[in-house]
């Protein structure tokens, strides 16, 4: 079965320091990886995926994550984050070609203090 | 456009009762998702519709859980004879087809509460 894990549960950050959120997954096979964010008061929404291609993506509001296979992971790093980034942010996972449902991991509350 | 919307968003029901939560993915969008979300947790698959089937509902908890999608739009997960474990926020995603790479568009949730 496949799993997702995030291993810092909160992170408390300054404005303008660097961010990199920890996600390692777990799956017998080519999985699709996805990183979704949700605001305060807000629905989940998508920052970025992989699905092939260049390990390194690019998605909204200045985040990039890097696919590593050999470490089965996909961090998720901002050079310089905001006060408005504060917010809950899930890793997931679906196996590439088969199961559309996504894993989630269980999530870091980010908190950016102004 | 709009978004997926959930109704409804808040649901206070008593141990033993049988609630319906609905779902309205965006439109034209083929594949829909149910996840449940407890607290201090990521959202946990539930079960997922292609068109007007159930394509995988592995994640349903127990046959006390069933849902339905009769036109291939609106969405109804039910639960029957509520438990007080079955507290958490009922999420719906929708995507436009059902490819395993396609962006799901969540709703906002259905905060379920049994008393």
């Amino acid at each position: 079965a496949q799993s997702v894990s995030q291993h810092n549960h909160h992170v408390i950050l300054s404005e303008a320091a660097s961010l990199e959120l920890g996600c390692n997954y777990s799956y017998g096979g080519t999985v699709n990886l996805f990183w979704y964010v949700q605001y305060p008061g807000q629905h989940l929404q998508l920052l970025l995926k992989y699905f092939s291609g260049d390990p390194l993506v690019k998605g909204i509001k200045g985040f990039e994550a890097e696919f590593i296979k050999s470490k089965f992971s996909f961090n998720l790093r901002k050079p310089s984050v905001q006060w408005s980034d504060t917010a809950e942010y899930f890793c997931a996972v679906n196996g590439a070609g088969s199961a559309r449902q996504l894993t989630f991991g269980s999530g870091t509350q980010l908190t950016v203090l102004p | 456009g709009a978004g997926v919307s959930q109704t409804p968003s808040n649901k206070v029901t008593e141990k033993g009762k049988y609630v319906e939560l609905r779902c309205d993915p965006i439109s034209g969008h083929t594949a829909l998702y149910w996840y449940r979300q407890s607290l201090g947790q990521g959202p946990e698959f539930l079960i997922y519709f292609q068109g007007t089937g159930a394509a995988d509902d592995s994640g349903l908890p127990n046959d006390r859980f069933f849902a339905v999608r009769p036109e291939g739009s609106v969405s109804t997960l039910k639960i029957q004879r509520t438990e007080r474990g079955d507290s958490a926020v009922y999420l719906c995603a929708s995507s436009p087809r059902t490819g395993d790479s396609e962006t799901q568009y969540f709703g906002p949730g259905t905060r379920l509460l049994v008393l």
